[in-house]
Order: structure tokens, then sequence, then C-alpha cells
């Protein structure tokens, strides 16, 4: 599975737009970028997935080059409650298979 | 979208003994995965459970030390056997997604903490 690699940490006042990259240079040519979301003692939320290009929901949006070495996960006017970890992972497009998380980013959101 | 409970939500146990953690899904699901969070860290895929099947393990998880039951298709159980400090972890099920593609549901987590 390729391999992922996310900063650490970010903080953002509330209000501002967040951008958070992921590096995946080996992905492989079936694999998808999934993002997850974890508060504190609560298990991973699903955010969002794509392939290529971009794509948009209700809560993010994701951007992905057409070399898909990278992706970015961008999050519009963020408040307080969107202090959590961000996990960036590859792998399938099913939700049946096992998934692969790295580091994660932690992001802080300052009022 | 699945709801899933876990059983019990935190345990405090002697090293050397063993605990026994449950995941509920309120809906049918073949794939139950079960992952272990250490403290701060990210999470590590222990073992994949299909109904009517042995778990299969991940690399330096073994099924004496971590074994599994997936009795139907709403249950499974994680046994944490002869527990040492090490094993200090949240350990979480999860589900293979009935909504969206990609997307996994994941338990509220069990919080382990061993003497």
């Amino acid at each position: 599975l390729a391999k992922t690699t996310q900063p650490i940490s970010m903080d953002s006042y509330e209000g501002q737009e967040v951008n958070i990259t992921c590096s995946h240079n080996n992905i492989a040519t079936n694999d998808y970028i999934t993002w997850y979301q974890q508060f504190p003692s609560q298990g991973p939320r699903f955010i969002i997935q794509g392939y290529k290009t971009k794509v948009t929901n209700e809560v993010a949006s994701l951007f992905i080059p057409a070399d898909r070495k990278s992706s970015t996960l961008s999050l519009p006017r963020v408040s307080l409650s969107d202090t959590a970890v961000y996990y960036c992972l590859v792998g399938g497009a099913f939700g049946n298979e096992k998934l692969t998380f790295g580091t994660g980013t932690r992001l802080t959101i300052i009022p | 979208s699945a709801v899933i409970s876990q059983k019990p939500s935190r345990d405090i146990c002697q090293r050397g003994t063993s605990l026994t953690i449950q995941c509920q899904v309120d809906s049918q699901v073949t794939m139950m995965f079960w992952y272990r969070q250490q403290p701060g860290q990210s999470l590590t895929l222990i073992a994949t459970a299909n109904q009517g099947s042995e778990a299969t393990y991940e690399s330096g998880f073994v099924i004496d030390k971590f074994p599994i039951s997936r009795p139907n298709l709403t249950f499974s159980t994680l046994t944490v056997s002869n527990m040492s400090p090490e094993d200090s972890s949240i350990y979480l099920c999860s589900v293979e997604g009935l909504g969206r593609m990609g997307e996994q549901y994941f338990g509220p987590g069990t919080r382990l903490t061993v003497t």
C-alpha cells in the first residue's frame, strides 16, 4: 500500500479556510484517496474520497492534481468543532477493504 | 449508516489477565475490522473478521494473543490475552460502509489500561 506523508500539526483561526496536503508518491493506478477525521475519544469518521481532479461534499473539498502524487483536503470556514486529527489514506475504493492509517495531521482551531 | 457499539467502553486490568471486547452493529455486514490505537498514535489494523471464516491477522498480531470470534453478521469479539502494560491502548472495531463508496464506520473504542 502506498505510504502517505502529512504535516504533524497545523493551527488555524476560526472562519479561515484550512488546506491540509498529503503526499503519496507511490500511489498505484487503482488507488483512491480517502480522508478521515477523528475527534478525541471517538473512532475515525469518513470525510471524503476521490480519484482525480476535484471532489466536493457538504463538509469538505478534495483536490487531486493530474499526477495524483499528492492531494489537498480543504475545509471551508473552520470552527472550533473542526479541531481534530485528519488522516489521509490511499488504497482501494471500497469500504470493505482494510485501511492503512498514517500519522495524521492534528488540526487545532484557535478562537 | 451503521451504528456500532462497543463494550466495555473502558477497563483497567491487571497484567496476566484477559479481556474480551464486544462489537455490536445494528446492520448485517460481511466485513468487520479490529484496530489498535496506542496513546497519541495512529490506528493499526489487528485483523479482519469475516463471518463464517477465521480472522486474518496482520503482521505482528497473532491469534493466541488476540483471538477473535465472529458468530454472526452483526457481532464480533476481540480478546486481549495474557495482558501486559504494553497492551494499554484503545481498541476499535469498524465495519464496511453501507452508503458512500470507500467509507467505513468505526465504533467508539474501548480504552484499556493494564497495570
